[in-house]
């Protein structure tokens, strides 16, 4: 069964720091997705993404955050300078796109876990 | 404002007990609702989910949920857990084209 993969599993850096999560969504997919968990804390939406452009984003996604594809298959989150804070699980998720405003159903990611330092 | 509810935040069984884990949602659309399941280490998996017609739905390993509209509630169920579903159950409710809004999950822990 197909499954969405993202890299790395864990991710540590200094504050201040870039860091790129990377995600290869399912195959025949078409829309794609950030969540992020703060830890003991519930999964919070970030952004989704659609023929190469934001379609919808959370206020949590402010400039310090952009999501890119770059070829055929991944998704990228960067977060330009990071802060404490921003530590937490990250999940991607993708759906069909078949119909979106019904029956779409996002399959997730195994999570990369960001410890800002 | 969109929200998910899940009062238990941990629940400990014996295997073979009966489960239910609340969920409660406010949002004014047409909803789409689901289950997640998170185990140790892994990511969340779909465990079911509704869209429109049938009310009780069945999922993957024996869990089934319902949505009662009246009451905007969608619990899951099980009538008999074992030590493997050990996990963290996440219930979601699609918010508008694209985002989810996840409860803040129940921990259960299946005592062998």
């Amino acid at each position: 069964e197909p499954e969405v993969t993202q890299t790395p599993s864990h991710q540590v850096t200094q504050m201040g720091q870039e860091v790129i999560l990377r995600c290869v969504p399912i195959s025949n997919h078409l829309y794609f997705y950030w969540y992020r968990q703060i830890l003991g804390q519930k999964v919070e939406f970030l952004v989704s993404f659609y023929n190469n452009e934001i379609s919808e984003k959370s206020e949590i996604f402010d400039d310090q955050f952009s999501v890119e594809r770059p070829d055929g298959s991944n998704f990228t989150l960067k977060i330009r300078s990071t802060k404490l804070e921003d530590s937490a699980m990250y999940f991607c998720a993708s759906s069909e796109g078949q119909n979106p405003r019904r029956t779409d159903t996002q399959y997730f990611g195994p999570g990369t876990r960001l410890t800002v330092l | 404002a969109q929200s998910v509810s899940q009062h238990n935040h941990h629940v400990i069984l014996s295997e073979a007990a009966s489960l239910e884990l609340g969920c409660n949602y406010s949002y004014g659309g047409t909803v789409n609702l689901f289950w997640y399941v998170q185990y140790p280490g892994q990511h969340l998996q779909l465990l079911l989910k509704y869209f429109s017609g049938d009310p009780l739905v069945k999922g993957i390993k024996g869990f089934e949920a319902e949505f009662i509209k009246s009451k905007f509630s969608f619990n899951l169920r099980k009538p008999s857990v074992q030590w493997s579903d050990t996990a963290e159950y996440f219930c979601a409710v699609k918010a508008g084209t694209y985002k989810y809004i996840f409860g803040t999950g129940t921990r259960l822990k299946v005592l062998a």
